[in-house]
């Protein structure tokens, strides 16, 4: 069964701090992975991953693949209340053009 | 501002009633995707439309339905529904001739079923 597994489901940290959000995954034809961040209402997107091993760069968010291990991290440095939000990652397929979503990882920025 | 639109903004209906959630996507934008969150499933992948036709189906019950008008814009039909229907329904638009697939949401339709 395909899945997308993210990780922690909740994080709290103070302004200033640097977190990293985990994304694993096991599906089949994989085409490329997505970040996305839903504050209130929809999810606004944040990277596409297709390659292995190239960072993806944005202000203070950066994200990289591993398509080996199958898993994608997502960087966020000297985090600011703003950046509260639930992190949302998926895989989208290949062959069927089918997207998965994770869980997705609660961050709470305290000031 | 995405500029994909979706109406209503809330509806609240009775078990066993129908529905219909709308969506306008991006000017330009040939596909639209349907999606549900709920607080214990997270966002699941409904259905997707490419310019008027059915292109991927993902975890759509059978007393769900879609479909993708010549000018475009999209429309869920829930029937039948159920308590656990409840939830929040996004589309998304993608832009047409790109192969990354890029998604923009609108701002969600939240359904009660009392």
């Amino acid at each position: 069964e395909d899945k997308v597994v993210q990780s922690p489901l909740s994080l709290v940290v103070h302004e200033g701090d640097t977190v990293t959000l985990n994304c694993s995954y096991e599906v089949t034809n994989f085409r490329s992975l997505l970040w996305y961040k839903q504050e209130k209402k929809a999810p606004t997107f944040l990277f596409m991953l297709t390659s292995s091993g190239i960072e993806k760069k944005s202000g203070r968010l950066s994200s990289i693949l591993d398509k080996k291990e199958l898993f994608s991290i997502l960087n966020i440095t000297a985090t600011q209340t703003g950046d509260s939000a639930v992190y949302l990652c998926a895989v989208l397929m290949n062959r069927d053009d089918k997207i998965i979503f994770g869980k997705g990882t609660r961050l709470h920025i305290l000031p | 501002d995405s500029g994909v639109t979706q109406t209503p903004k809330h509806l609240i209906t009775a078990t066993g009633q129908r529905v219909t959630l709308r969506c306008s996507p991006r000017s330009g934008d040939l596909s639209v995707y349907w999606y549900q969150q709920s607080l214990d499933q997270g966002l699941q992948f409904l259905i997707q439309y490419y310019n008027g036709e059915e292109r991927a189906k993902g975890n759509i019950l059978e007393r769900f339905s879609a479909q993708q008008f010549p000018d475009l814009h999209s429309e869920l039909n829930l029937s039948s529904l159920e308590l656990g229907d409840s939830a929040l329904y996004f589309c998304a638009s993608s832009p047409a001739g790109t192969s990354t697939r890029l998604q923009f949401f609108g701002p969600g339709t939240r359904l009660t079923v009392l």
